[in-house]
């Protein structure tokens, strides 16, 4: 089974532009995960979609974030205006349930360096 | 709420040694530890994971304990190659929680 994509490995932007990211989880999965790491700190969560409804979003940093799973299938996280404290990789990781026990699996994450 | 504390940051051993990273969790509601292992330019892959009802786990060279007393859980690696080399994240989910809360990530370093 093809794995959990993401695009565009990296993006470079100027602060105050913006930047999209795309998730594509494992197909059949519905729960996709936004995760960030900010260089030499955790990986850090952002929201949890099931389906195309958002189940928490407690981790979005700021409304300069805005998640999106149309139809339940692939996801966007745009950033506007990007600041320089965006950068960092961002992952996305789906399971086919929410339950405690199903394994997450990452993405290969997007680089974005904001200068 | 969770905080997971990981320790050490950086780890160097020779080929053939054993390597221990230790993780340290704040809610005593976790109840799944899983350990992820990011190669350089690859993404965080599952290795082995704990649920708070098993004190131990082992998979050929890689083992990981949980002591829910201490809240604290490690992973053991045995007879370490340099394939091994990677960062390691631990991460605990607290049960009725929704996203894994990860540690800061241990780089292990495996000269031959």
């Amino acid at each position: 089974e093809a794995g959990v994509t993401q695009f565009p490995s990296h993006s470079v932007i100027e602060k105050g532009q913006t930047v999209t990211l795309r998730c594509d989880p494992i197909s059949g999965h519905d729960n996709l995960y936004w995760y960030r790491r900010v260089m030499g700190k955790e990986i850090k969560f952002l929201l949890h979609f099931v389906k195309e409804s958002k189940q928490d979003e407690s981790g979005m940093p700021n409304n300069r974030f805005l998640a999106e799973r149309t139809g339940g299938t692939y996801s966007t996280l745009k950033v506007q205006p990007a600041e320089l404290e965006d950068s960092g990789v961002y992952f996305c990781a789906s399971t086919r349930t929410s339950g405690a026990t199903d394994t997450q699996y990452f993405g290969p994450g997007t680089r974005l360096t904001v200068l | 709420g969770e905080n997971v504390e990981q320790h050490p940051s950086t780890l160097s051993v020779q080929e053939g040694d054993s390597a221990v990273i230790k993780c340290t969790y704040s809610d005593s509601a976790s109840n799944y530890f899983p350990w992820y292992k990011q190669e350089l330019g690859k993404r965080p892959q599952l290795i082995i994971d704990i649920r708070s009802n098993v004190g131990e786990k082992k998979d050929q060279r890689i083992a990981v304990t949980l002591n829910k007393t201490a809240k604290h859980f490690s992973l053991h690696i045995t007879e370490t190659q340099p394939e091994d080399s990677a960062v390691y994240f631990c991460a605990a989910f607290r049960q009725g929680g929704t996203a894994l809360i990860f540690g800061k990530g241990t780089t292990l370093s495996v000269s031959s």
